[in-house]
């Protein structure tokens, strides 16, 4: 079985600070690891991956996060908030082998402050 | 530009009706799946398909059904069996294993 924990709800910060939103998996195996960003009403974007190799991923509009195995942890982190990141973000888990079919944590709305 | 089309964009049904969602990409992905989102709940899959004529239940299967007679088109039945179906649909699609998801913006299906 496989599961991904996003342990807080809601996450604030103020604009330029920095940002991160935890999230912690269970697998069987290697992860393969996935954020992704919802706006109102809209459908999921992807933000990055982790499959293998560096721990840190780079992806999309300034975010990465950080794959730490021995705490089984991908947290998204970005280093300067902007108020438009305010979204739904999602982290999502599945095994290297097996079922190819991704679980989804329940989602963390990140509010930035202006 | 490639993308996952779904429509309509809001959905009532009343009583007793089924209703049907629609869901074409032209990603030339394999792979396509169907979503629930509740608020607060994530997303709970419903079906997914990974190739055409071919199609598994998800974790909440109960109530809906899908067909995968092509490629580019998974639609979903919510049927008159499910009796909450008021919920935020969600269609994706992957070209393999280990890629991301693309995802449609979403039905939302309210009760008349």
């Amino acid at each position: 079985a496989q599961s991904v924990a996003q342990p807080e709800d809601q996450v604030n910060v103020a604009e330029g600070n920095p940002l991160t939103v935890k999230c912690t998996y269970s697998v069987s195996g290697n992860p393969y690891l996935f954020w992704y960003v919802q706006y109102p009403n809209r459908g999921l974007q992807f933000l990055l991956k982790y499959i293998t190799g560096d721990n840190l991923v780079k992806g999309s509009y300034g975010f990465e996060a950080e794959f730490n195995k021995s705490q089984t942890s991908f947290h998204l982190k970005k280093p300067s908030a902007l108020v438009s990141d305010s979204a739904l973000y999602f982290c999502a888990v599945r095994a290297s082998g097996g079922s190819y079919i991704p679980t989804f944590g329940r989602g963390t709305s990140l509010i930035v402050h202006p | 530009d490639g993308g996952i089309t779904q429509s309509p964009k809001y959905l009532f049904r009343k009583e007793g009706q089924n209703v049907t969602l629609s869901c074409e990409q032209n990603l030339n992905h394999d792979a396509m799946y169907w979503y629930r989102q509740d608020p607060g709940q994530g997303l709970r899959l419903i079906y997914y398909s990974q190739i055409v004529n071919d199609f598994q239940k998800g974790d909440i299967a109960e109530g809906y059904s899908v067909s995968r007679e092509k490629k580019e088109s998974f639609p979903l039945t919510v049927t008159s069996a499910q009796k909450n179906p008021t919920a935020f649909y969600l269609c994706a699609s992957s070209f393999g294993t280990g890629q991301p998801q693309h995802f449609g913006d979403g039905t939302r299906l309210s009760i008349l």
